[in-house]
């Protein structure tokens, strides 16, 4: 399983964005990066996933360096709410996918108003 | 609502019992997941199901045991074997095992003294 570096802590602004970085040096052509959060003493809820493309949704955007080997989550405008821990994972997908996620120890992200 | 429940949100055991958790999802998932987290550290993989009555070992299977009789249904036992069982236990379920995202429950803390 591949593995995924991030810092461990980020500080935001309320109402700015957050751009929250993670690499991925040893992904193959067949990884997925996902990224899911954690709010305090909840389960984790999924945000985006991408393969090679830049992908968007209501929650935020995933930006993927052209090699790879790095991606960057963007919040476009950070609230109170969006203060959790992110985690960047890479998921290879396939039917011999067993579904398991590898959570590293993720962001914590925290909101300043 | 669709979603995933466990039950209870805290538990409270003595050492050498064995304490079932519960997880329940209405979404008409086929794969569910178990996790286990420690404070300050990521998600780890304790079993999965692909499909009902059928399961497989995660990362850390020992001293856990499940089952998998009904789609909607997937406890959890931790027994007395289980050397550490004090975690924040996190159930999931997926539409199939591979390339779906996962959808988490609330979690449940169980305390063992």
């Amino acid at each position: 399983d591949a593995k995924t570096t991030q810092p461990n802590s980020m500080e935001s602004n309320e109402e700015e964005p957050v751009h929250l970085p993670c690499n991925h040096s040893t992904i193959s052509g067949t990884d997925y990066i996902h990224w899911y959060r954690q709010l305090p003493s909840q389960g984790p809820e999924y945000v985006i996933h991408g393969l090679t493309s830049n992908v968007n949704n209501r929650m935020a955007s995933l930006a993927i360096a052209e090699d790879r080997k790095s991606s960057t989550l963007i919040l476009h405008r950070a609230t109170l709410r969006d203060a959790a821990v992110y985690y960047c994972i890479l998921r290879e997908e396939g039917s011999s996918n067993t579904g398991k996620l590898i959570f590293g120890q993720g962001t914590t992200l925290q909101v300043k108003p | 609502d669709g979603g995933i429940t466990q039950s209870p949100k805290y538990l409270f055991r003595k050492e050498g019992q064995n304490v079932t958790l519960s997880c329940e999802q209405n979404l008409n998932h086929d794969a569910m997941y178990w996790y286990r987290q420690d404070p300050g550290q990521g998600l780890r993989l304790i079993y999965y199901s692909q499909i009902v009555n059928d399961f497989q070992k995660g990362d850390i299977a020992e001293g856990y045991s499940v089952s998998r009789e009904k789609k909607e249904s997937f406890p959890l036992t931790v027994t007395s074997a289980q050397k550490n069982p004090t975690a924040f236990y996190l159930c999931a379920s997926s539409i199939v095992a591979a390339g779906y995202e996962q959808y988490f429950g609330p979690g449940t803390r169980l305390t063992v003294t």
